[in-house]
C-alpha cells in the first residue's frame, strides 16, 4: 500500500511565523502535491512537483513556497503565516509510470494561525 | 461556472439503502475519473478509478461514467453506517498531473 506521511496532524502557530509542513512518501513516486481544504471551497492545489528540485505553481501559490531536495520528501513553507492560512493541508503523491496514475493522500495537517 | 460540479449535500439515508452520488463536468478533455472517500479528520482515500466511459464494480461500489453527458456517478449498494463520509469526485485529462475535484458530498448512513 502507498504510504504518504505528514509530519504533524495538528499545528498551532502565530501570525508572522515561518511554518514548515513536511510530507514523505514511501513508493518512489515522481509526483508530489500540496493542497489546502476549506469548507465550501473543496481542495485547492497550492504547488506540485514532478521531480527532485522541480516545482510548479498550482491554483493558489501566493504566500507559500515549496522545497523538494529528495524524491520522497516535499515540504510546504508558509513564509510569513497569516490567519487566512488557517486550514487543513493535504499532501499527495502519484507515479508517472504507466501514465495517468491516481493520487494518494496523507491524513492532513490541521494548521491554526493565531 | 466550476469545471466540476458536485452537490455538497448533506445526504442522509437509512442503512441498507442504495446511494447515488453524482458529478457533472464541463471539460470534454477529462478522461480519467476518480472517487475518493474521506472520513472525518482523515485524508481522502482512493475508492474507484475509471478510464473513459462505462461501468466499474468493486464489491458494493459501482462507478459509472457517461462522457456524452459529462456525468459520473458512484452507487453504493446495501449501505452501511461505516460508509458515512464525504465523497469527492476528481478527474483529469490524458497526461495531466493535476486533478480537478468536486466540492465533495457529505453522506450519512443512519442505522
Amino acid at each position: 500500500d502507498v504510504k504518504v506521511t505528514q509530519s504533524s496532524r495538528y499545528l498551532v502557530k502565530r501570525t508572522g511565523e515561518k511554518v514548515f509542513l513536511e510530507c514523505v512518501q514511501d513508493m518512489d513516486h515522481e509526483n508530489m502535491f500540496w493542497y489546502r481544504q476549506d469548507p465550501g471551497l473543496g481542495l485547492r492545489l497550492i504547488y506540485f512537483s514532478y521531480d527532485v528540485k522541480m516545482k510548479e505553481k498550482g491554483d493558489i501559490p501566493e504566500g507559500y513556497s515549496v522545497s523538494r531536495e529528495k524524491k520522497e520528501r516535499f515540504s510546504l513553507i508558509l513564509e510569513s503565516a497569516s490567519t487566512n492560512q488557517t486550514s487543513m493541508y493535504l499532501c499527495a503523491s502519484s507515479s508517472s509510470g504507466s501514465g495517468n496514475q491516481p493520487q494518494h493522500f496523507g491524513d492532513g495537517t490541521r494548521l491554526s494561525i493565531l | 461556472q466550476k469545471e466540476v460540479e458536485q452537490d455538497p449535500g448533506p445526504l442522509s439515508v437509512p442503512e441498507g439503502a442504495i446511494v447515488s452520488l453524482n458529478c457533472t463536468y464541463s471539460n470534454s478533455a477529462f478522461q480519467y475519473f476518480m472517487w475518493y472517500r474521506q472520513y472525518s479528520r482523515k485524508g481522502p482515500e482512493l475508492l474507484m478509478y475509471t478510464y473513459s466511459s462505462g461501468n466499474k464494480e468493486d464489491g458494493r461500489f459501482t462507478a459509472q461514467v457517461d462522457k456524452s453527458s459529462k456525468y459520473i456517478s458512484l452507487f453504493i449498494r446495501d449501505s452501511q453506517p461505516s460508509d458515512s463520509a464525504t465523497y469527492l469526485c476528481a478527474m483529469k485529462g490524458q497526461g495531466a498531473q493535476k486533478l480537478v475535484f468536486g466540492q465533495g458530498t457529505r453522506l450519512t448512513i443512519n442505522p
